[in-house]
């Protein structure tokens, strides 16, 4: 158990739909990582913030944003779903800005767009 | 894009048996990261390596990094089954990037 925690586990939508999705990083981490993986895309790096900002972005779609709150959780919105949203999302944290650090996943929510 | 590039794409082979992975990557990095994922769960980080690191070992892990060739292998010795997983490199540029970035995996097999 990586102390990082995410909610749902799976969730089943409609194309045209929106939905979030929850983490909760290790206490006492201050990043928050989004991540997207696919079977044709792999894992892909979408946003980070550190301590409340957004600290780097990456190939995140302008239909999806995100924000970290001030007790460091954070969310995940998707918007206008296509079917080629269905992915697995993870949330990863770690204790600082994330130079050099080991980051711990969460165990992925699991999004079906139909 | 994906910096990290793995190889082979898919391993099997049989309990006992040493297991090796290798990473390529196209730019300068500051450490360079494994990580093992079980089906459909996330990822667990394995082992870190800085750029001024050649060799390090953890249990039944040993990595290398060559930062000349811009590879990394990562090398499972006395595979078990349990070892079974997708593993990926990930490498965290030099410069103003932050983010990790992910290989695509080797999925390994390790048949009892």
């Amino acid at each position: 158990d990586s102390g990082v925690t995410q909610t749902p586990k799976h969730l089943i939508t409609a194309t045209g739909q929106r939905v979030t999705l929850r983490c909760s990083p290790r206490s006492g981490d201050l990043s928050v990582y989004w991540y997207q993986q696919s079977l044709d895309q792999g894992l892909q790096f979408l946003i980070q913030y550190y301590n409340g900002e957004e600290r780097a972005k990456g190939n995140i779609l302008e239909r999806f944003s995100a924000q970290q709150f001030p007790d460091l959780h954070s969310e995940l919105n998707l918007s206008s779903l296509e079917l080629g949203d269905s992915a697995l999302y993870f949330c990863a944290s770690s204790p600082q800005q994330g130079r050099g650090e080991t980051q711990y996943f969460g165990p992925g929510t699991r999004l079906l767009v139909l | 894009s994906q910096q990290g590039e793995e190889d082979p794409q898919a391993l099997s082979i049989q309990e006992g048996e040493n297991a090796t992975m290798n990473c390529s990557y196209k730019t300068s990095i500051n450490n360079l990261q494994w990580y093992r994922q079980n089906s459909g769960r996330g990822l667990v980080h394995l082992i870190l390596i800085r750029s001024n690191e050649r060799e390090k070992h953890s249990g039944r892990l040993r990595v290398t990094l060559d930062t000349s060739k811009k590879s990394s292998s990562l090398l499972i010795t006395a595979s078990r089954a349990a070892d079974t997983a997708s593993y990926f490199c990930a490498t965290d540029p030099s410069g103003s990037a932050r983010q990790l970035t992910f290989g695509s995996g080797t999925q390994l097999t390790v048949l009892p």
